[in-house]
């Protein structure tokens, strides 16, 4: 079993739409979360750090459950810019752990 | 902000060439920096951690004797892959912590698109 699931989508949304993306992680010592961006062929780039209590940045929400293992990404009001793959990422203290990224489209 | 370099972003090379990757943080020193592959549609594979001054420590399934790391300062670490073949053609991307941050976060290198003949 892969450390970090997500599902892979594609999500195809429409310009302003809110749009969530789930993933969960099996390694319960895992410490530190994050959601990073990936444009095609390129590097990954922070986009959040996710902390138990939820926090948002902007558009952005994200939050943790570590009972449940769960993680949570909300992107209000879709801009085109957004189209991405979001990956969720699981740091367990000696390695980052990636998962397969969902991707997302915002369509005009 | 903290800067990863990669040199080169791309190689395009015939089966059985090693090619040398060099990963650099050039704003920030880094005791270890981390090597990563990915192929298309995939994650991030972790390959190896890269220690300077010492051994890299790689994961398992990965070839040590294939994928030569070199941390010789705290500012470089570079990747040769040796006798590369088809199956290699990948997308490796380096990263290095910045320990001097609250979150020891990590930092990407833009990464080198590598395509073996």
């Amino acid at each position: 079993r892969k450390e970090v699931e997500q599902d892979p989508g594609p999500f195809n949304v429409p310009e302003g739409a809110t749009v969530a993306f789930n993933c969960t992680y099996s390694n319960s010592a895992s410490q530190s979360f994050f959601w990073y961006r990936q444009d095609c062929r390129k590097e990954p780039k922070l986009l959040m750090s996710v902390y138990s209590s939820g926090n948002e940045d902007g558009r952005f929400t994200a939050q943790l459950n570590r009972a449940s293992q769960y993680i949570s990404l909300l992107i209000r009001d879709s801009k085109l810019s957004d189209s991405a793959t979001y990956l969720c990422v699981a740091d367990s203290g000696y390695a980052l752990n990636f998962g397969k990224g969902t991707s997302l489209l915002v369509t005009p | 902000g903290a800067v990863v370099s990669q040199h080169p972003s791309w190689v395009i090379c015939k089966s059985g060439t090693s090619v040398k990757i060099e990963c650099r943080s050039l704003d920030f020193q880094a005791t270890t920096m981390f090597w990563y592959r990915q192929f298309p549609k995939q994650s991030l594979m972790l390959m190896a951690t890269s220690n300077e001054g010492s051994k890299a420590t790689y994961e398992q399934g990965v070839e040590k004797d294939k994928f030569l790391i070199n941390h010789a300062s705290l500012t470089l670490s570079t990747l040769t892959v040796t006798s590369a073949h088809p199956e290699d053609s990948s997308f490796y991307i380096c990263s290095a912590r910045d320990e001097s941050r609250a979150y020891n976060e990590q930092f990407f290198g833009p990464g080198t698109r590598l395509t073996v003949l």
